[in-house]
């Protein structure tokens, strides 16, 4: 079974600071992997979704990785602003469903 | 705009009620999700359905059920509700293994 591993399961930054986020995951067969957001008692909301045959994926200040071979994935986001704060939460699709990490809590400090 | 509806937002049942949760979708897509969301366990597959006809079980699948008549729509019934069934519901679609998952915005249910 595919476990997907979240740390730090909590960020806190000041506004402004470059920061990444790391997914990893057990099972390198795997389709795609998904980034999200979630803001409290809301939806997910996709960020980026990239390929098994992609290295990276790139909208406006977030920059999502992957590297299959050593099971990982890590979302950048550039120059953090109070309104990035969320839970990012990454999930692995294996062809089947997708799983899910348990989430970084990310707060950005004005 | 196509978009992902869950029915209702909130609902509180007691114990031992049938419960069914509505999701309907407007993208056409083949692939339908029930997940449910809780503190140290995140999202965790209950059942899917790839297309009209089509369930399968996820990973936490007992004393759930769905059925899917048409491609819009997989309702989730809870057959005999219980207090650790309490939890946040949410749907997704998606066209296929290469694509992403889109969400519905969650059912919170509480079972007393």
């Amino acid at each position: 079974k595919q476990e997907v591993t979240q740390i730090p399961a909590a960020l806190s930054v000041p506004e402004g600071e470059n920061l990444v986020l790391n997914c990893s995951f057990t099972d390198s067969a795997i389709y795609n992997l998904q980034w999200f957001r979630q803001d409290p008692g809301k939806g997910l909301t996709s960020l980026l979704l990239i390929q098994s045959s992609q290295r990276e994926q790139t909208s406006g200040r977030l920059n999502a990785s992957l590297d299959k071979s050593s099971g990982r994935s890590t979302l950048y986001i550039a120059a953090s602003q109070p309104g990035d704060s969320a839970t990012y939460l990454c999930a692995a699709n294996t062809g089947n469903q997708f799983y899910f990490g348990t989430g970084t809590s990310l707060t950005v400090i004005p | 705009d196509a978009e992902i509806t869950q029915s209702p937002r909130h609902k509180i049942t007691e114990t031992g009620r049938q419960v069914t949760l509505a999701c309907h979708q407007t993208w056409n897509h083949n692939n339908m999700f029930w997940y449910r969301q809780d503190l140290g366990h995140g999202l965790r597959l209950i059942h899917y359905s790839y297309g009209v006809q089509d369930t399968n079980k996820g990973e936490v699948s007992d004393g759930y059920s769905v059925s899917r008549s048409n491609t819009e729509d997989l309702p989730l019934t809870l057959e005999s509700a219980a207090s650790s069934q309490t939890s946040v519901y949410f749907c997704a679609s998606s066209s296929g293994l290469t694509y992403g998952y889109t969400f519905g915005s969650g059912t919170r249910l509480t079972v007393v």
